[in-house]
């Protein structure tokens, strides 16, 4: 099967600091990156959908200027967390779809994410 | 908008006993129906996945799940758990465009 690949798997960040997440396809030209946030004991929720080259839609709720999402090429997308808070410490997952892919999106291991 | 209900939060079975994991949909159309594991950390892996044709699913692992429409369910199933089953599991409907999860199930394997 396809394969997505995040990084870093978990980082420490002061808070007030930014830091970055990204999500590659390893083996297929990602059309589509979708990024989740995960609380401890909870479901995935969906933070946004970013296309190759346009700008990412985001769901209600979600600061787009807190949570940048890049998606400049078809294997690599970035969520920036900016000016990181203890709140914003979370697990965070990416997947990725594709051309021909049907329905299916692939997930990324998960970025666990622990702001100080 | 569709949602998913997973009506157990946990679940603990001995092991090599059968399984059933439950899992009710709300969708306008004909569902994409999924279910993924997730262990301790990491990300999700896809057990199985149905979109049409046979509504019972055969996936990785020794897992299945069966569609019924007239219950708008997609429950899953193991007729012999072992304990590395042990992990988070969560029902999802589709499409991948606007992809909703259940809440998840834990499951604990007794020896």
């Amino acid at each position: 099967g396809a394969v997505v690949s995040q990084h870093p798997s978990w980082v420490i960040c002061k808070s007030g600091t930014s830091v970055k997440i990204e999500c590659r396809s390893l083996d297929f030209q990602a059309t589509t990156m979708f990024w989740y946030r995960q609380f401890p004991k909870q479901s995935l929720m969906l933070m946004a959908t970013s296309n190759e080259g346009s700008k990412a839609t985001y769901e209600q709720g979600v600061e787009k200027d807190k949570f940048l999402i890049n998606h400049a090429s078809l294997t690599l997308s970035t969520l920036t967390v900016t000016s990181a808070h203890p709140e914003d410490s979370s697990f965070y997952i990416c997947s990725a779809t594709g051309t021909g892919m049907n329905t299916e999106a692939f997930f990324g291991q998960g970025t666990r994410l622990t702001v100080v | 908008a569709q949602s998913v209900t997973q009506p157990d939060i946990h679940i603990t079975v001995s092991e090599g006993a059968s399984l059933e994991l439950r899992c009710n949909y709300s969708y306008g159309a004909t569902p994409y129906l999924f279910w993924y594991v997730q262990s301790p950390g990491q990300g999700l892996q896809l057990l199985l996945k149905y979109f049409s044709g046979d509504t019972l699913v055969q996936g990785i692992k020794g897992f299945e799940a069966e569609f019924k429409r007239s219950q708008s369910s997609f429950n899953l199933r193991k007729p012999s758990v072992h304990w590395s089953d042990a992990a988070e599991y969560f029902c999802a409907v589709g499409p991948r465009e606007d992809m909703r999860f259940g809440a998840g199930t834990r499951l604990t394997v007794k020896p």
